[in-house]
Protein backbone atom coordinates (compact mmCIF):
# COMPACT_ATOMS: atom_id res chain seq x y z
CA UNK A 1 0.00 0.00 0.00
CA UNK A 2 1.75 3.48 -0.98
CA UNK A 3 1.92 5.75 1.79
CA UNK A 4 2.70 9.19 1.57
CA UNK A 5 4.04 11.53 4.62
CA UNK A 6 4.61 15.14 4.41
CA UNK A 7 6.22 16.94 7.19
CA UNK A 8 6.42 19.52 8.66
CA UNK A 9 2.24 19.20 9.54
CA UNK A 10 2.20 22.50 10.35
CA UNK A 11 4.70 25.67 9.69
CA UNK A 12 4.34 28.84 10.93
CA UNK A 13 6.80 30.91 8.54
CA UNK A 14 7.98 34.52 9.16
CA UNK A 15 7.83 36.93 6.10
CA UNK A 16 11.28 37.20 4.11
CA UNK A 17 12.37 33.71 5.17
CA UNK A 18 12.78 30.57 3.50
CA UNK A 19 11.68 27.20 4.31
CA UNK A 20 11.35 23.86 3.24
CA UNK A 21 8.35 20.92 2.76
CA UNK A 22 8.96 17.61 2.45
CA UNK A 23 7.31 15.10 1.25
CA UNK A 24 7.93 10.81 1.56
CA UNK A 25 6.26 8.30 -0.56
CA UNK A 26 6.82 4.58 0.21
CA UNK A 27 6.71 3.03 -3.08
CA UNK A 28 7.80 3.62 -6.53
CA UNK A 29 6.24 6.16 -8.80
CA UNK A 30 7.49 8.63 -11.26
CA UNK A 31 4.48 11.09 -11.05
CA UNK A 32 4.23 13.36 -8.35
CA UNK A 33 2.22 16.53 -7.66
CA UNK A 34 2.01 19.46 -5.38
CA UNK A 35 -1.72 21.32 -4.89
CA UNK A 36 -2.44 24.36 -2.59
CA UNK A 37 -5.72 24.65 -0.33
CA UNK A 38 -7.08 28.01 0.49
CA UNK A 39 -9.48 27.20 4.00
CA UNK A 40 -12.92 26.45 2.21
CA UNK A 41 -11.07 26.19 -1.35
CA UNK A 42 -10.91 23.79 -3.82
CA UNK A 43 -7.29 22.45 -4.95
CA UNK A 44 -5.37 24.07 -7.25
CA UNK A 45 -2.50 22.50 -9.42
CA UNK A 46 1.15 24.27 -8.01
CA UNK A 47 3.52 21.61 -9.85
CA UNK A 48 3.66 18.20 -11.67
CA UNK A 49 6.95 16.52 -11.32
CA UNK A 50 6.93 13.75 -13.96
CA UNK A 51 10.60 12.38 -13.43
CA UNK A 52 13.91 12.22 -11.73
CA UNK A 53 15.74 15.46 -10.84
CA UNK A 54 12.75 17.23 -12.14
CA UNK A 55 12.93 20.93 -11.10
CA UNK A 56 9.96 23.10 -11.32
CA UNK A 57 9.78 26.89 -10.37
CA UNK A 58 7.01 29.10 -10.18
CA UNK A 59 7.51 32.87 -8.46
CA UNK A 60 8.61 31.99 -4.72
CA UNK A 61 7.84 28.13 -4.66
CA UNK A 62 10.63 25.74 -6.36
CA UNK A 63 9.52 21.91 -6.11
CA UNK A 64 11.93 19.13 -6.80
CA UNK A 65 11.38 15.65 -7.41
CA UNK A 66 14.66 12.85 -6.27
CA UNK A 67 12.60 9.41 -7.25
CA UNK A 68 15.27 7.12 -5.92
CA UNK A 69 15.18 8.46 -2.26
CA UNK A 70 11.48 9.11 -3.25
CA UNK A 71 11.42 12.49 -1.29
CA UNK A 72 10.15 15.50 -3.54
CA UNK A 73 10.61 18.50 -1.44
CA UNK A 74 8.69 22.19 -1.81
CA UNK A 75 11.20 25.05 -0.76
CA UNK A 76 9.79 28.43 -0.16
CA UNK A 77 11.57 31.64 -0.67
CA UNK A 78 11.10 34.88 0.81
CA UNK A 79 7.93 33.89 2.51
CA UNK A 80 5.27 36.40 2.32
CA UNK A 81 1.10 36.11 3.79
CA UNK A 82 -0.28 35.37 0.16
CA UNK A 83 1.20 31.96 0.24
CA UNK A 84 -0.62 31.49 3.91
CA UNK A 85 -2.36 27.75 2.38
CA UNK A 86 -2.39 24.33 2.97
CA UNK A 87 -0.08 21.93 0.92
CA UNK A 88 -0.71 19.16 -0.46
CA UNK A 89 1.36 16.52 -2.10
CA UNK A 90 0.17 13.50 -4.19
CA UNK A 91 1.86 10.56 -5.34
CA UNK A 92 0.19 8.76 -8.24
CA UNK A 93 -0.37 4.99 -7.77
CA UNK A 94 -0.49 2.49 -9.97
CA UNK A 95 -1.82 2.88 -13.65
CA UNK A 96 -5.59 4.60 -13.46
CA UNK A 97 -4.02 7.82 -12.56
CA UNK A 98 -5.22 7.39 -8.54
CA UNK A 99 -3.71 9.54 -6.54
CA UNK A 100 -2.72 9.18 -2.98
CA UNK A 101 -2.17 12.61 -0.87
CA UNK A 102 0.17 13.38 1.66
CA UNK A 103 -1.73 14.59 5.33
CA UNK A 104 -1.07 18.00 3.94
CA UNK A 105 1.39 21.18 5.24
CA UNK A 106 -0.64 24.03 7.08
CA UNK A 107 1.31 26.79 6.30
CA UNK A 108 0.52 30.52 8.53
CA UNK A 109 3.13 33.48 7.11
CA UNK A 110 3.42 36.20 10.06
CA UNK A 111 4.30 39.79 9.02
CA UNK B 1 -11.99 26.68 -20.39
CA UNK B 2 -9.86 25.11 -18.01
CA UNK B 3 -12.98 24.91 -15.47
CA UNK B 4 -14.16 22.20 -13.27
CA UNK B 5 -17.69 23.37 -11.95
CA UNK B 6 -20.19 21.99 -9.03
CA UNK B 7 -23.44 22.22 -8.15
CA UNK B 8 -24.84 22.56 -5.48
CA UNK B 9 -22.53 24.90 -3.69
CA UNK B 10 -23.66 23.73 0.12
CA UNK B 11 -26.25 20.87 0.67
CA UNK B 12 -28.01 19.74 3.81
CA UNK B 13 -29.37 16.43 3.76
CA UNK B 14 -31.48 14.48 6.19
CA UNK B 15 -30.77 10.80 6.53
CA UNK B 16 -33.70 9.19 4.37
CA UNK B 17 -33.38 11.84 1.61
CA UNK B 18 -32.38 11.64 -1.78
CA UNK B 19 -30.20 14.13 -3.56
CA UNK B 20 -27.27 14.46 -6.46
CA UNK B 21 -24.60 15.88 -6.52
CA UNK B 22 -22.98 17.29 -10.35
CA UNK B 23 -19.64 18.13 -12.35
CA UNK B 24 -18.88 19.02 -15.13
CA UNK B 25 -15.99 20.04 -17.43
CA UNK B 26 -15.91 21.30 -20.98
CA UNK B 27 -11.39 20.99 -21.26
CA UNK B 28 -12.40 17.72 -23.63
CA UNK B 29 -11.11 15.48 -20.75
CA UNK B 30 -12.03 11.99 -20.33
CA UNK B 31 -11.26 10.95 -16.85
CA UNK B 32 -13.34 12.12 -13.82
CA UNK B 33 -13.08 11.55 -10.10
CA UNK B 34 -14.89 11.88 -6.39
CA UNK B 35 -13.15 12.56 -3.89
CA UNK B 36 -14.23 12.96 -0.37
CA UNK B 37 -12.31 15.37 1.97
CA UNK B 38 -13.52 15.70 5.92
CA UNK B 39 -12.31 19.08 7.29
CA UNK B 40 -8.61 19.38 7.94
CA UNK B 41 -7.72 15.68 6.22
CA UNK B 42 -6.66 15.18 2.92
CA UNK B 43 -8.92 14.16 -0.37
CA UNK B 44 -9.39 10.65 -0.18
CA UNK B 45 -10.77 9.23 -3.89
CA UNK B 46 -14.03 7.92 -4.20
CA UNK B 47 -14.61 6.62 -7.72
CA UNK B 48 -12.75 7.07 -11.36
CA UNK B 49 -14.39 7.22 -14.69
CA UNK B 50 -12.28 6.50 -17.70
CA UNK B 51 -14.16 7.08 -21.26
CA UNK B 52 -17.25 6.96 -18.90
CA UNK B 53 -16.93 3.44 -17.61
CA UNK B 54 -16.46 3.00 -13.92
CA UNK B 55 -12.70 2.21 -13.80
CA UNK B 56 -12.07 2.36 -10.31
CA UNK B 57 -14.31 2.07 -7.04
CA UNK B 58 -12.42 2.53 -3.72
CA UNK B 59 -14.67 0.09 -1.74
CA UNK B 60 -17.38 3.13 -1.48
CA UNK B 61 -20.41 2.21 0.87
CA UNK B 62 -23.38 1.90 -1.83
CA UNK B 63 -25.35 4.86 -0.63
CA UNK B 64 -23.49 6.47 -3.51
CA UNK B 65 -23.75 6.06 -6.43
CA UNK B 66 -21.53 7.34 -9.14
CA UNK B 67 -23.24 7.99 -13.01
CA UNK B 68 -21.51 9.40 -16.01
CA UNK B 69 -24.50 10.35 -18.64
CA UNK B 70 -21.48 11.86 -20.96
CA UNK B 71 -18.05 12.74 -21.03
CA UNK B 72 -18.83 16.32 -19.72
CA UNK B 73 -20.68 15.60 -16.99
CA UNK B 74 -20.41 13.52 -13.70
CA UNK B 75 -23.01 12.86 -11.14
CA UNK B 76 -23.28 11.14 -7.38
CA UNK B 77 -26.51 10.26 -6.46
CA UNK B 78 -27.18 10.24 -2.42
CA UNK B 79 -29.46 7.74 -0.53
CA UNK B 80 -29.43 7.03 2.98
CA UNK B 81 -26.63 8.95 4.02
CA UNK B 82 -25.27 8.93 8.01
CA UNK B 83 -23.83 12.15 9.39
CA UNK B 84 -20.26 11.09 9.38
CA UNK B 85 -20.76 11.21 5.43
CA UNK B 86 -20.89 15.19 6.27
CA UNK B 87 -17.75 16.47 4.30
CA UNK B 88 -16.76 18.64 1.02
CA UNK B 89 -16.97 16.53 -2.11
CA UNK B 90 -14.75 17.38 -4.73
CA UNK B 91 -14.62 16.70 -8.77
CA UNK B 92 -12.07 16.62 -10.28
CA UNK B 93 -11.32 15.71 -14.62
CA UNK B 94 -8.14 14.98 -16.62
CA UNK B 95 -7.20 13.83 -19.82
CA UNK B 96 -6.96 10.55 -20.79
CA UNK B 97 -3.96 8.43 -20.60
CA UNK B 98 -2.67 7.84 -23.70
CA UNK B 99 -1.96 11.50 -24.44
CA UNK B 100 0.31 11.52 -21.45
CA UNK B 101 -1.31 14.21 -19.10
CA UNK B 102 -2.37 13.38 -15.78
CA UNK B 103 -2.45 16.62 -14.01
CA UNK B 104 -5.99 16.66 -12.07
CA UNK B 105 -7.94 19.78 -12.18
CA UNK B 106 -10.50 20.19 -9.16
CA UNK B 107 -13.72 21.93 -9.02
CA UNK B 108 -14.45 23.93 -5.97
CA UNK B 109 -16.37 21.26 -4.56
CA UNK B 110 -20.08 20.75 -2.29
CA UNK B 111 -20.10 20.70 1.19
CA UNK B 112 -22.11 18.49 2.21
CA UNK B 113 -23.96 18.53 5.81
CA UNK B 114 -25.96 15.94 6.74
CA UNK B 115 -28.36 16.14 9.58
Amino acid sequence: ELKVEQNPLFLSMQEGKNYTIYCNYSTTSDRLYWYRQDPGKSLESLFVLLSNGAVKQEGRLMASLDTKARLSTLHITAAVHDLSATYFCAVERAAGNKLTFGGGTRVLVKP
Amino acid sequence: DTEVTQTPKHLVMGMTNKKSLKCEQHMGHRAMYWYKQKAKKPPELMFVYSYEKLSINESVPSRFSPECPNSSLLNLHLHALQPEDSALYLCASSQDLASGSYEQYFGPGTRLTVT
